[in-house]
């Protein structure tokens, strides 16, 4: 089944714990991305990767780190996490062929205290 | 910069009854619209998009959507919703140059009652 898959769905921390999300693809995409959902706000963009090794800053990018290693993962790292981190993330790729279809994951719910 | 804006937060239709969520966008360029559906504890899903060609296209799940260019519009439309139409729903517009972000709205939360 074809599937974005995210680690930890929900999380708990405290302000400084370094931590990290995991993202993982079975689709051979290309094209991977975070987004962060909060209240009122909608979705917007952290990070995105045209492909392996090659990442770049959405819109909030500032408190985070990504790194693509391999095709198939994306990892989400926030090095000295702050409450206003507290939010929604999602994962996303696509085939990289814009055909305008972001496949999601289910979320991680993050909380930092 | 791309924008999108979704006046309504939420929405209250009885089963059976037609459904209209609005959509304006701002861009500078032809746009490619989407319109996502978020049920709860999930991930987005694609229900339908726009790029060139006709005006109205249709989606999974019984949505279709209309592009005005006159109206920088995309609104979304159902005939009948069912009870499992209960969800948020992002109205989203993307360009192809480079980086293939999405802009969201801020979504419509859809309440359905009986």
């Amino acid at each position: 089944e074809a599937q974005v898959t995210q680690n930890p769905r929900y999380l708990i921390t405290v302000t400084g714990k370094k931590l990290t999300v995991t993202c993982s693809q079975n689709m051979n995409h290309e094209y991977m991305s975070w987004y962060r959902q909060d209240p009122g706000l909608g979705l917007r963009q952290i990070y995105y990767s045209m492909n392996v090794e090659v990442t770049d800053k959405g819109d909030v990018p500032e408190g985070y780190k990504v790194s693509r290693k391999e095709k198939r993962n994306f990892p989400l790292i926030l090095e000295s996490p702050s409450p206003n981190q507290t939010s929604l993330y999602f994962c996303a790729s696509s085939s990289g062929s814009y055909t305008g279809e972001l496949f999601f994951g289910e979320g991680s719910r993050l909380t930092v205290l | 910069a791309q924008s999108v804006t979704q006046p309504d937060i939420h929405i209250t239709v009885s089963e059976g009854a037609s459904l209209e969520l609005r959509c304006n966008y701002s861009y500078g360029a032809t746009p490619y619209l989407f319109w996502y559906v978020q049920s709860p504890g999930q991930g987005l899903q694609l229900l339908l998009k726009y790029f060139s060609g006709d005006t109205l296209v249709q989606g999974i799940k019984g949505f279709e959507a209309e592009f005005k260019r006159s109206q920088s519009s995309f609104n979304l439309r159902k005939p009948s919703v069912h009870w499992s139409d209960a969800a948020e729903y992002f109205c989203a517009v993307g360009s192809n140059f480079g980086n293939e972000k999405l802009t969201f709205g801020t979504g419509t939360r859809l309440t359905i009652i009986p």
